[in-house]
């Protein structure tokens, strides 16, 4: 079936740095992809969309300049939050659909994201 | 996409049939009813999806009522693994993100 890594699966970063979490699909053509973040005993909340070679569409309140997301490829997209704070601690997933990846959506086994 | 309601939290013993039970009553023709399931700190997995027939895979059974505004996922012979988040989510054929609500949490007994 289908199936999407992302990496890293956890990380600590120090406020003020950046972090950046990869996405990709190992067995289809992911032409739309997804991020979601999920804070702790909450729902997952979509944060973007992308398609392979356009710019992102971010939810409303996502700052796009804060989350920004390249999906230059059809198996790659990446979210990398740009000077962390503490509030940016979350559970971040990735989820991607396109040809041959199946009914809906697949999605990434997530990466916990912990700002110190 | 329709909204869904669930409840919270459920129990269900070790080997019995777990039933979860999803209303949608504003879903619309060409809705999909979805299931996925989250276990903890994990991405969401997909299980099964419907339009108006039941459906039946390796994992799950989904009944759809003929009005289409009520389903529920069936897990025929739940194990300790099967504890998780339920999401129930309705959707049209188009590409856009999936709108979760707040699921189910299942909790299977020994």
């Amino acid at each position: 079936g289908a199936v999407v890594s992302q990496h890293p699966s956890w990380v600590i970063c120090k406020s003020g740095t950046s972090v950046k979490i990869e996405c990709r699909s190992l067995d289809f053509q992911a032409t739309t992809m997804f991020w979601y973040r999920q804070f702790p005993k909450q729902s997952l909340m979509l944060m973007a969309t992308s398609n392979e070679g356009s710019k992102a569409t971010y939810e409303q309140g996502v700052e796009k300049d804060k989350f920004l997301i390249n999906h230059a490829s059809l198996t790659l997209s990446t979210l990398t939050v740009t000077s962390a704070h503490p509030e940016d601690s979350s559970f971040y997933i990735c989820s991607a659909t396109g040809t041959g990846g199946g009914y809906g959506y697949t999605f990434g086994s997530g990466t916990r994201l912990t700002v110190v | 996409d329709a909204k869904t309601t669930q409840p919270p939290s459920m129990d269900c013993a070790e080997g019995r049939a777990a039933n979860l039970p999803c209303n949608h009553s504003t879903i619309s023709g060409n809705e999909y009813v979805y299931w996925y399931r989250q276990i903890h700190s994990q991405g969401p997995q997909y299980i099964i999806h419907g339009l108006k027939n039941n459906e039946t895979n390796e994992m799950a059974s989904l009944i759809i009522t003929e009005d289409r505004k009520s389903s529920t996922l069936i897990l025929p012979h739940a194990t300790l693994r099967d504890t998780a988040v339920y999401y129930c989510i309705v959707r049209g054929g188009g590409a856009d993100g999936l709108t979760f609500g707040k699921g189910t949490h299942l909790i299977i007994q020994p």
